[in-house]
């Protein structure tokens, strides 16, 4: 049991580079979520799902799109890569929307 | 709207110290409180929650109580270790929505 998984770890792009970051979990959870980590402003959700197919937009979703086709995957994609993207990503998972999240280790992302 | 405002640090405490970190938050409908912590380069991890009024959540000799009256959820630690250095986080969830709401975290450093 894995838990939630992401990949990659670490990336480094060019400014107008694209990339998709993979997010992948165990737990047959329904709900799934991308987040953004960023020194004094704690976590800020991007986009979610709350079942296979479906994705919704959060506080920050500009500049980003997902996908989950397969309930087991979530994928975040970044199109064309600015600066302002820097930052830690992490995906999280729950049964339901009141119960635990239960989260990656993170992908450290640099734009350049 | 739904958030959580906790203490800024960040915090330094001498080992067997008492640790508060204050939470409080504003819901519009009636939330579940949440502490997670934050290791260096690690995800975050739940450390304990809350689902109703006056519950008390308890882990790793960290307890918080459910307050409706203040809206509070105050995290404390009768003596903290070296190993308690971390990131700890104040969230709430709702049974309408499909969000969670975090604090902006709270870094916590033990000294020996």
């Amino acid at each position: 049991n894995a838990g939630v998984t992401q990949t990659p770890k670490f990336r480094v792009l060019k400014t107008g580079q694209s990339m998709t970051l993979l997010c992948a979990q165990d737990m047959n959870h329904e709900y799934m979520y991308w987040y953004r980590q960023d020194p004094g402003m704690g976590l800020r959700l991007i986009h979610y799902s709350v079942g296979e197919g479906t994705t919704a937009k959060g506080e920050v979703p500009d500049g980003y799109n997902v996908s989950r086709l397969k309930k087991q995957n979530f994928l975040l994609g970044l199109e064309s890569a600015a600066p302002s993207q820097t930052s830690v990503y992490f995906c999280a998972s729950t049964r339901t929307s009141r119960e635990t999240q239960y989260f990656g280790p993170g992908t450290r992302l640099l734009v350049l | 709207g739904n958030s959580v405002t906790q203490m800024e640090g960040p915090v330094t405490l001498s080992e067997e110290a008492f640790l508060t970190i204050n939470c409080t938050y504003t819901a519009t409908g009636y939330p579940s409180l949440f502490w997670y912590v934050q290791y260096p380069g690690e995800g975050l991890q739940l450390l304990l929650k809350a689902t109703k009024a006056d519950d008390k959540g308890s882990n790793k000799g960290f307890e918080a109580t459910y307050r409706k009256e203040t809206t509070s959820f105050h995290l404390e630690k009768g003596s903290v270790q070296v190993s308690d250095s971390a990131v700890y986080f104040c969230a709430l969830s709702l049974n309408t929505g499909n969000q969670f709401y975090f604090g902006t975290g709270t870094s916590l450093t033990v000294i020996p």
